[in-house]
């Protein structure tokens, strides 16, 4: 099973201020890494897919980067909205796995 | 567009059987492969299995090793439904259950719903 460890666990910043999220695969996930944010009691939603591709609805200022098995999402300019838990995620093995997560908090 | 709505009881006896259903609105389960995943606060995200339909026959799946042969996952195309077994529940299994469009890294997710195992 493909491990996937996200740092930090908790990232506080203020609004305006970018982000920058890590996740590392214990062995090459390919370009199959997705990043998902979800908000306290709803579902995730899919953000990127295949490290750089935006879902539909997916604002501008965020992007993925990286490849075999370090990934980063950065969130260029925080908004309010933005604030939230946010999980990598591998579709290159099976299982599919998810990372651990990242809080990121309002300073 | 399209939406998902899993249901079934919030509440199972330690060593029965949890099922649920998925049902999809607002576009058809042909052609599509559909995901079960599961969230607790310990163990995080923990992707159950899947099932793609293309229309006829049962759908061919894919289950999560760590369940061993506990899960099944099968289609109701009349009624547009996805549904999870999970035999032998226990503690461990206590969590919010999503149902989710694609079989790699799902684009569209149901609420949820969560499910409680009692001793």
């Amino acid at each position: 099973e493909i491990v996937l460890t996200q740092s930090p666990a908790t990232l506080s910043l203020s609004p305006g201020e970018g982000a920058t999220l890590s996740c590392r695969a214990s062995q090459s996930v390919d370009n199959y890494l997705a990043w998902y944010q979800q908000k306290p009691g709803q579902a995730p939603r899919l953000l990127i897919y295949d490290v750089s591709n935006r879902a539909t609805g997916t604002p501008a200022r965020f992007s993925g980067s990286g490849s075999g098995t370090d990934f980063t999402l950065t969130i260029s300019s925080l908004e309010p909205d933005d604030f939230a838990s946010y999980y990598c995620q591998q579709r290159s093995g099976w299982p599919r796995t998810f990372g651990q997560g990242t809080n990121l908090e309002i300073k | 567009q399209v939406q998902l709505q899993e249901s079934g009881p919030g509440l199972v006896k330690s060593s029965e059987t949890l099922s649920l259903t998925c049902t999809v609105s607002g576009g058809s389960i042909i052609n599509y492969c559909w995901s079960w995943i599961r969230q607790t606060p310990g163990k995080g995200l923990d992707y159950i299995g899947y099932i793609c339909y293309v229309g006829s026959g049962s759908g061919s799946t894919n289950y999560n090793p760590s369940l061993g042969s506990r899960v099944t996952i099968s289609v109701d195309p009349s009624n547009n439904r996805i549904s999870l077994q999970l035999r032998s529940v226990t503690a461990a299994d206590t969590a919010v259950y999503y149902c989710a469009r694609g079989g790699g890294s799902p684009d569209v997710w149901g609420t949820g719903t969560t499910v409680i195992v009692s001793p």
